[in-house]
C-alpha cells in the first residue's frame, strides 16, 4: 500500500502565484485533512474532509481552498500565495473521524513563497 | 496558552536511559496521540489512547484523565529514537490540537 501520498516535495512560489498541492490515499478513509507546522508552532488544521463532497475549515482555513470530489484525494489550492502561507505542509487521512482512528500522514510539502 | 502543553521541549540522553515525555491538556478528550516526526520530516503515529496504558516495543503511553496528563516513556533509548514527538488530543470533534513538540536527541 502506498498509504497518503502528497505532492510536490518541494515548492517555491512567487508572492501572487497559485498552486495545488495534490494528495491521495488508498486505503479507503474517510476522514482527509490539511495541516501547516510552522518553527515553534504546533500543526495546524486548515481545512478538512469528513467524506467525499464535505470540506469544512479548520483553524487557519485563510487563503486555502479545497474539494473532496473522490474518497482518495484532497487536494489544497493556495489562490494566490503569500509569504505569509511558507511553511510545510502535511496530509493526513484516517479511517474514521480524528478521535476514534489512527492518522495516516503524507511526507509533507516544503513550500516557500518570495 | 495552547490548549495542549508539552515538556520538556528539547530533552537529550545517552543511549540506554530511560526517557519520559509529559503531555498536559486542559479539558476533557475523547481521544490522546503520540506521533513521532522524524529528523527527515515524516510523521508516524506512535499510540492512539483514550485510558490506561499501550505498549509497543520500547515504547509505553499512559494516560491519567482525572489529572488529564499523558506520558509517553521510551525504555533504553537508542540514538535511532531521535525525532521529535508530538502529542495531540481530540475534544470529541473532527479537529485534532497539537502540542508544539519535544525534541528528543539521544547520543551513542
Amino acid at each position: 500500500n502506498a498509504g497518503v501520498t502528497q505532492t510536490p516535495k518541494f515548492q517555491v512560489l512567487k508572492t501572487g502565484q497559485s498552486m495545488t498541492l495534490q494528495c491521495a490515499q488508498d486505503m479507503n478513509h474517510e476522514y482527509m485533512s490539511w495541516y501547516r507546522q510552522d518553527p515553534g508552532m504546533g500543526l495546524r488544521l486548515i481545512h478538512y474532509s469528513v467524506g467525499a463532497g464535505i470540506t469544512d475549515q479548520g483553524e487557519v482555513p485563510n487563503g486555502y481552498n479545497v474539494s473532496r470530489s473522490t474518497t482518495e484525494d484532497f487536494p489544497l489550492r493556495l489562490l494566490s500565495a503569500a509569504p505569509s502561507q511558507t511553511s510545510v505542509y502535511f496530509c493526513a487521512s484516517s479511517y474514521s473521524r480524528t478521535g476514534n482512528s489512527p492518522l495516516h500522514f503524507g511526507n509533507g510539502t516544503r513550500l516557500t513563497v518570495t | 496558552k495552547n490548549e495542549v502543553e508539552q515538556s520538556p521541549q528539547n530533552l537529550t540522553a545517552q543511549e540506554g536511559e530511560f526517557i519520559t515525555i509529559n503531555c498536559s491538556y486542559s479539558v476533557g478528550i475523547s481521544a490522546l496521540h503520540w506521533l513521532q516526526q522524524h529528523p527527515g520530516g515524516g510523521i508516524v503515529s506512535l499510540f492512539m489512547l483514550s485510558s490506561g496504558k499501550k505498549k509497543h516495543g520500547r515504547l509505553i503511553a499512559t494516560i491519567n484523565i482525572q489529572e488529564k496528563h499523558s506520558s509517553l516513556h521510551i525504555t533504553a533509548s537508542h540514538p535511532r529514537d531521535s525525532a521529535v514527538y508530538i502529542c495531540a488530543v481530540s475534544y470529541n470533534t473532527d479537529k485534532l490540537i497539537f502540542g508544539t513538540g519535544t525534541r528528543l536527541q539521544v547520543f551513542p
